[in-house]
């Protein structure tokens, strides 16, 4: 079965610094990997994904990730931080056997200081 | 204008009540989805509705019922409700099922349900 794994639950940044969230997944088959974000109070939004192709995919609100096989990782990273990003981001995965069945890391809050 | 949307926002029962929770959509997709965030934020799948049909049922007390009366609405109903149901439900939904990746879930506000 398929699992992700989300390293650190908070993370806080300055506005303007670097944003880096880290997700590592395991799978023996070809992976799709998603990156949602959770405003307060609302449902998720999907902000990329990488299915096959590209390994390098950009997503809204300038966030982009990386899809690493050698290190099975799909790291989350936007270069400068703004108060707006403030919100939990949730790593999933899924395979082509299990159809749109999604499998969620456990989050990570980012907290942005100003 | 809501894509997906949910009803109630909030729901406060006592335990052993039976509730239900429901779902639309109007973005005319074909698949609906439940998922149960608890308190640490985890979600986890618990149904999927294809077509008006059942394809994903996971591990999940028999309490919870999912029911499709047409695509577009999928509802959750909770018998004899305990503490440990506690949490956001989550409506979601996408066009297809298929396993290319590209079926993008979109997901509604979701319901809190307390239970005490």
């Amino acid at each position: 079965a398929q699992s992700v794994t989300q390293l650190g639950s908070h993370v806080s940044v300055s506005e303007g610094a670097l944003v880096l969230l880290r997700c590592n997944y395991s799978s023996s088959v070809p992976p799709y990997l998603f990156w949602y974000v959770q405003y307060p109070n609302q449902g998720l939004q999907l902000l990329l994904k990488y299915t096959t192709g590209a390994t390098l995919v950009k997503g809204i609100n300038g966030f982009e990730a990386e899809f690493k096989k050698s290190e099975t990782s799909f790291h989350l990273t936007k270069p400068s931080a703004h108060m707006s990003d403030a919100a939990e981001y949730f790593c999933a995965v899924t395979i082509k056997a299990a159809g749109n069945k999604l499998t969620f890391g456990g989050g990570t809050r980012v907290l942005v200081k100003p | 204008d809501t894509a997906v949307s949910q009803t109630p926002k909030y729901l406060v029962t006592q335990m052993g009540n039976d509730k239900s929770i429901k779902c639309e959509q109007n973005l005319g997709h074909d698949t609906m989805y439940w998922y149960k965030q608890d308190s640490k934020k985890f979600l986890k799948i618990m149904f999927s509705y294809n077509n008006k049909e059942l394809i994903i049922n996971e591990t999940v007390p028999n309490r919870f019922s999912p029911k499709s009366p047409d695509k577009a609405h999928l509802n959750l109903h909770i018998n004899s409700l305990e503490l440990g149901d506690s949490a956001v439900y989550f409506c979601a939904s996408s066009q297809g099922w298929t396993g290319t990746g590209n079926n993008e879930q979109f997901f509604g506000p979701g319901t809190r349900l307390t239970v005490l």
